[in-house]
Parts: structure tokens; sequence; C-alpha cells
């Protein structure tokens, strides 16, 4: 069956440092990868996503994801986060050229000063 | 642009009422999607529909639990009965590919 695994329900990092979130994905093939951000009381909005090319995509707000087909993952990076970016990430997958996302089960990230 | 709107924002029911939440998709975008997020459960995929037809309703609670899209530019869920099991975050999601847009969310109440 299709799935999507964020092993980390929480994750902790002190302002300025750098972070990694992971990511794994259970798909036939190569799926289409997303990451979404959902702030307090917000709905969810798209950091980047991968269909194919470069494994390294690039998003906003300075965030990176970088695809491996070998390990099935799809890691989201930041080299320094800032307070604000204390928030619910989803990792996402689709089927290629499919309509339905299937979603991790989110990690929560505080930043803390 | 106003993006994807759902309404109301927030709505608190008495246990046994119903409720119907409202969702705008973008203008030109062919698939509408319904999820359920609450702390437990998480984010809980419900049904989607594409050009207005329902394709996968295979997380909807089977009693209780209706969506329609009578046209291209709203889609309603309604929860007939509501329990407080029902409360939580429902949000709407269109998208014209495989990257989906999202609304705010509907914070369904039941006490």
């Amino acid at each position: 069956a299709q799935s999507v695994t964020q092993p980390d329900a929480r994750v902790t990092v002190s302002e300025g440092a750098s972070l990694q979130l992971r990511c794994k994905y259970s798909y036939s093939g190569t799926p289409y990868l997303f990451w979404y951000v959902q702030y307090q009381r917000q709905g969810l909005q798209l950091l980047l996503k991968y269909y194919s090319g470069d494994p390294v995509v690039q998003g906003v707000n300075g965030f990176e994801a970088e695809f491996s087909k070998s390990d099935s993952s799809f890691h989201l990076r930041k080299a320094s986060v800032h307070w604000s970016d204390s928030a619910v990430y989803f990792c996402a997958a689709s089927r290629t050229g499919g309509y339905k996302v299937v979603f991790g089960s989110g990690t929560r990230l505080l930043v803390s000063p | 642009n106003a993006g994807v709107i759902q309404t109301p924002r927030h709505k608190v029911t008495g246990k046994g009422q119903e409720a119907t939440l409202w969702c705008e998709p973008i203008s030109g975008h062919s698939a509408v999607f319904w999820y359920r997020q609450t702390i437990v459960q998480g984010l809980e995929f419900l049904t989607y529909f594409r050009n207005q037809a329902p394709i996968d309703d295979s997380g909807m609670p089977k009693e209780r639990f209706s969506a329609q899209m009578p046209n291209q530019s709203h889609s309603t869920l309604k929860i007939q009965s509501t329990q407080p099991q029902d409360s939580a975050v429902y949000l709407c999601a269109s998208t014209i590919s495989a990257e989906q847009f999202f609304g705010p969310g509907t914070r369904l109440t039941v006490l």
C-alpha cells in the first residue's frame, strides 16, 4: 500500500541551527513528492515539490529537500531556522499523474530562542 | 485570486444537529478534496471530486456524512446528527494537477 512516514512527531531546534525533517515513502515507481507547512490555525501551504530531475529542490523561505530513490526518502532541510518556522510540517506523495495525495502524520517543529 | 474559500470558519452545533460546511475552490481547478484534521488522528482524507463527479469517498464515514459538488464553484460537506467525536477542523483543497491548494479550514465544535 502507498504510504508516507514521518518518524519524528516533534523536533526542537535552537534558532539559527540547521534543520532536517525526515520523510520516507512507499510507492511503486517514483511518486510526486511534496512538503507542506501548517502554521497555527491555518490551512496547509506548499513549501516545495519534486516531480523529476534534479534531486535537490528549492522551496520558499530557504527550505530545500532532497529526493533519494535508493533510500525512498525526501528529507526537508534548512540551513538556519528562525522562530517563525515553528509549525507543523507534512510530507506528502501522489502517484505520477494522479490527483489523490497521501500525507504523512506530520512533524511539529519548535524553534527555541 | 482569493485562494480556496471555506465558510464558516467556525461552527458550533449541539449534539444531534446538522452541520453544512462550504468550500469554494480556486477558479479553474478541476478537483476538490475534503479532509478532517484532529489532534489524535491527524490529517484524514475524506472524499474528492474531479470535474464535479465524485471519484473516491473511501474516507467518508458511511453514516451521517455526505458531500456534494453541484457546480464547479462550490462543494459542500454535510454532517447529519452531529456527535462530539465529529469535532475537528475540516479542510478543503483544490487542484488542477497534483499540487493541492488548501483553504483555512472550518473548525467544527459539537457540544
